[in-house]
């Protein structure tokens, strides 16, 4: 079974840091291209940023608001993808999904086609 | 960044109904444009990608189309289980932008 499962996620001050985990299975992780959405209490999704694999030359984007803040990272050994969030702001206050694109179509027009259950993060003093 | 824009932000519908949902693009993305439902408490769910292929597993009674700027997510003879949000993605360029999502629900 294709499966993303997030972990994490907690109350953090304002100014911490806070490092998310979202563990796959079920499909080649090193041949995906891995994502991060995020979703505010009541809001819509906002993209927060992507990695692709090191096959297609590993690379980052972020979204404005996180980017300089927010640092996302893989281990293909451990078919685990990670969010580094520092600095954090109550405004990063959200459920923090990961998504995966793979196969070959999924990755040329980028569809994330696997989501994980989400995890909650809380930025409140 | 793309600018993503959704019409209508609501909208109140019956079982059986055929509902229109549009997705307009702030600059040409080609046909880099995905759909995603999403019901309250869970993860979106991918339905079209490519402006209108179905994901697999995805009923026939959805259908997206348009190129360019302007794009339609369809859905024929609404079933209880649709009444959820859906949401366009702009996958032309990062970052890659939602709309505001589209609310369905029963009339």
């Amino acid at each position: 079974e294709v499966q993303l499962v997030e972990s994490g996620g907690g109350l953090v001050k304002p100014g911490g840091s806070l490092r998310l985990s979202c563990a796959a299975s079920g499909f080649t992780f090193s041949n995906a291209w891995m994502s991060w959405v995020r979703q505010a209490p009541g809001k819509g999704l906002e993209w927060v940023g992507r990695i692709k694999s090191k096959t297609d030359d590993g690379t980052t984007d972020y979204a404005a608001p996180v980017r300089g803040r927010f640092t996302i990272s893989r281990d293909d050994s451990k078919n685990t993808l990670y969010l580094q969030m520092n600095s954090l702001k109550t405004e990063d206050t959200a459920v923090y999904y990961c998504a995966s694109s793979s196969g070959w179509s999924s990755v040329y027009y980028y569809v994330m086609d696997v989501w994980g259950q989400g995890t909650t993060v809380t930025v409140s003093s | 960044d793309i600018q993503m824009t959704q019409s209508p932000s609501s909208l109140s519908a019956s079982v059986g109904d055929r509902v229109t949902i549009t997705c307009r693009a702030s600059q040409r993305i080609s046909s880099y444009l995905n759909w995603y439902q999403q019901k309250a408490g869970k993860a979106p769910n991918p339905l079209i990608y490519a402006a209108s292929s179905l994901q697999s597993g995805v009923p026939s009674r959805f259908s997206g189309s348009g190129s360019g700027t302007d794009f339609t997510l369809t859905i024929n003879s609404l079933q209880p289980e649709d009444f959820a949000t859906y949401y366009c993605q702009q996958s032309y360029t990062t970052p890659g932008t939602f709309g505001q999502g589209t609310k369905v629900e029963i009339k």
